[in-house]
């Protein structure tokens, strides 16, 4: 199975911040690497597809890159609505594997 | 727009078993493969079982595999999740997703399942 580690596992930051997390596969996935939201209490939600793809309707602050086995997700400029969990997703390989998530926090 | 509506979930005894549903609307659910994903309270997203659009392949989590069977309805446009042989470690939401390819574009709102005696 691929494992996926997600750094860090939470951080604090302020509104206008730039955040970045990163996510390592145990082997090498290519792009197939997804990036999901999750508030408390509500359903994840996809952020980005593809390593890089912005998904339709998601603001232009975030954005993903990366290919093979290191990924990252950036925050250009934390807003109050970004305060939530971040998880990856790796579907090059059965099973599917999520990172551990990314709690971001206010400073 | 994609609407996917989970039911189901209760409090079940460990060993007994329980099924869950997912109604979808929205969209062609015939042409997509679909996923359960479940979270424990608290804790991070662990990926269940995901059968393809036609479901002629279906693919099982470790923890998962020979208990639970995803399973699928096209005339009702309805996808289920038979599981068998419960522990308090199946405790979670148990959310149904769309399949874009194999990657998950869309979630249900969960339900959840509480395995306790």
């Amino acid at each position: 199975d691929i494992q996926m580690t997600q750094s860090p596992s939470s951080l604090s930051a302020s509104i206008g911040d730039k955040v970045t997390i990163t996510c390592r596969a145990s082997q090498v996935i290519r792009n197939n690497l997804a990036w999901y939201q999750q508030k408390p209490g509500k359903a994840p939600k996809r952020l980005i597809y593809g390593a890089s793809s912005l998904q339709s309707g998601v603001p232009s602050r975030f954005s993903g890159s990366g290919s093979g086995t290191e990924f990252t997700l950036t925050i250009s400029s934390l807003q109050p609505e970004d305060f939530a969990t971040y998880y990856c997703l790796q579907h090059n390989s059965y099973p599917l594997t999520f990172g551990g998530g990314t709690n971001v926090e206010i400073k | 727009q994609v609407q996917l509506v989970e039911s189901g979930g209760g409090v079940v005894q460990p060993g007994r078993s329980l099924r869950l549903s997912c109604a979808a609307s929205g969209f062609t659910f015939s042409s997509y493969g679909m996923h359960w994903v479940r979270q424990a309270p608290g804790k991070g997203l662990e990926w269940v079982a995901l059968i393809w659009y036609d479901g002629t392949n279906k693919y099982y989590g470790d923890s998962v595999k020979g208990r639970f069977t995803v399973s699928r309805d096209d005339s009702k446009n309805t996808l289920s999740l038979q599981m068998n042989s419960l522990s308090a470690d199946d405790t979670a939401i148990y959310y149904c997703a769309r399949a874009a390819g194999v990657v998950i574009d869309y979630w249900g709102q969960g339900t959840l399942v509480t395995v306790s005696s």
